[in-house]
């Protein structure tokens, strides 16, 4: 039973362009969804988080929007760039007042030159 | 600067035989984790504590066990290895405290059970 999923599984965009990366759950008490990023052979690390209180989250190039009628959420990286090439990993963490995380399968981007 | 270490980093077993991966981390973290991450799969937890002498089982439990001895170490053990544990294992430590549970990973173990 996967509780949080994403979609697709790999995308290869070009340099320039807009990457959208897709999550969505089911769980009503996810409050906490952070996005992880891992470069090939290296372990995940943060990128950007969002709690249930806001509807939109940016850092740079990097915006999370939160749509929390529909349990879904998107990551956008705009003018995508071959550095941006990694796994995005979408979690979620629960109100329940577990520091659990659970973690997506995770989306392959591959940005172009 | 806060860092999670694992050892080994690489680790070949036999099936039936005994494994041991060690977690130490410097950030002073009460709560610390156990992944494995396969192919398709994303991370899955094993297990996790909440401090010194605390143990949880995660989502996938069955097969390992887990110690904590101290605030710093967190050790993952299987008892009898088997090939299907074949995978790369990150242990990970995470502040209890706040609004956010963002958790830092160690740098892996590659683990083959032939």
């Amino acid at each position: 039973q996967q509780q949080v999923r994403q979609s697709p599984q790999s995308l290869t965009v070009w340099e320039g362009e807009t990457t959208i990366l897709n999550c969505s759950y089911e769980d009503s008490t996810f409050d906490y969804f952070p996005w992880y990023r891992q470069f090939p052979g290296k372990s995940p690390a943060l990128l950007i988080a969002i709690s249930l209180v806001s509807n939109k989250k940016e850092d740079g190039r990097f915006t999370i929007f939160f749509n929390k009628r529909e349990k879904k959420l998107s990551l956008h990286i705009t003018d995508s760039q071959p550095g941006d090439s990694a796994t995005y990993f979408c979690a979620a963490k629960s109100s329940s007042g577990s520091w659990q995380l659970i973690f997506g399968s995770g989306t392959q981007l591959t940005v172009m030159p | 600067e806060a860092a999670v270490t694992q050892s080994p980093r690489n680790k070949v077993a036999v099936t039936g035989g005994k494994v041991t991966l060690s977690c130490n981390q410097t950030n002073n973290h009460n709560n610390m984790y156990w992944y494995r991450q396969d192919t398709g799969h994303g991370l899955r937890l094993i297990h996790y504590s909440y401090g010194a002498g605390s143990t949880e089982k995660g989502d996938i439990p069955d097969g390992y066990k887990a110690s904590r001895p101290s605030q710093e170490n967190f050790s993952l053990i299987l008892e009898l290895a088997t090939p299907s544990q074949t995978s790369v294992y990150f242990c990970a430590s995470g502040d209890a405290g706040g609004a956010y549970a963002e958790q830092f990973f160690g740098p892996g173990t590659r683990l083959t059970v032939l």
